[in-house]
């Protein structure tokens, strides 16, 4: 089993409606991460997590919230789907006792708003 | 801002042939990592580089680091068509997990 899990890992909706993805991990950082990606733009940040009671905004978090509802759990909403919300999305976990600070990704989340 | 560039963008290249990617980076960090991703498919780490100077190698693949010049080199020797992927170098603009930048891929194609 995936040690980052995302569900779902397609899903297809409308313009408007709420979607919600999520993020489990039984690696036992302390750290996730919420990264979207789009052809020729590499993987850009959208919030990332110390821990149960850290929230940050990353470079563009505009039109997203997360909930980090356990230390191994964290999900990414989109209130409203636009279709330039189409993309790739990926969950990752670090661990801040761990001296690399290297990010270990979930499979993707593939989102197409029509 | 931490800005992340990487040269070429798009590299097909024939077997058994050498090459270099290259990583520049904007500010001053002694982090940097190489991801490949297959299409499709998740970010798979392949090198950690956390000093200036820090060279390590895998297979035919080879990734260096040099903090002052803000550059990292991913090299790859007699290329075969396994390696075919896109590359990401990716870089910890505040060594500490805050500022994770990545660049925007270097696509390879080896062909026979």
């Amino acid at each position: 089993d995936a040690d980052v899990t995302q569900t779902p890992r397609n899903r297809i909706t409308k313009t408007g409606k709420r979607i919600m993805l999520e993020c489990s991990q039984t690696k036992g950082h302390d750290r996730m991460y919420w990264y979207r990606q789009d052809p020729g733009l590499g993987l850009r940040l959208i919030y990332y997590s110390f821990d149960v009671k850290d929230i940050n905004k990353g470079e563009i978090s505009d039109g997203y919230s997360v909930s980090r509802q356990a230390q191994a759990k964290f999900s990414l909403s989109l209130e409203s789907a636009i279709p330039n919300q189409t993309a790739l999305y990926f969950c990752a976990t670090s661990d801040l006792g761990q001296s690399t600070g290297e990010l270990f990704f979930g499979e993707g989340s593939r989102l197409t708003v029509l | 801002e931490l800005k992340v560039e990487q040269n070429p963008l798009f590299l097909s290249m024939q077997e058994g042939k050498n090459y270099t990617i290259y990583c520049n980076y904007s500010t001053t960090s002694d982090r940097l990592y190489w991801y490949r991703q297959d299409p499709g498919k998740s970010l798979e780490s392949l090198f950690v580089l956390l000093s200036n100077g820090a060279v390590k190698q895998e297979g035919r693949l080879m990734a260096s680091l040099d903090t002052k010049a803000r550059l990292s080199t991913l090299h790859i020797t007699a290329a075969v068509h396994d390696l075919s992927a896109t590359y990401f170098c990716a870089v910890d603009g505040d060594n500490y997990g805050q500022n994770f930048v990545f660049g925007p891929g270097t696509r390879l194609s080896v062909l026979p």
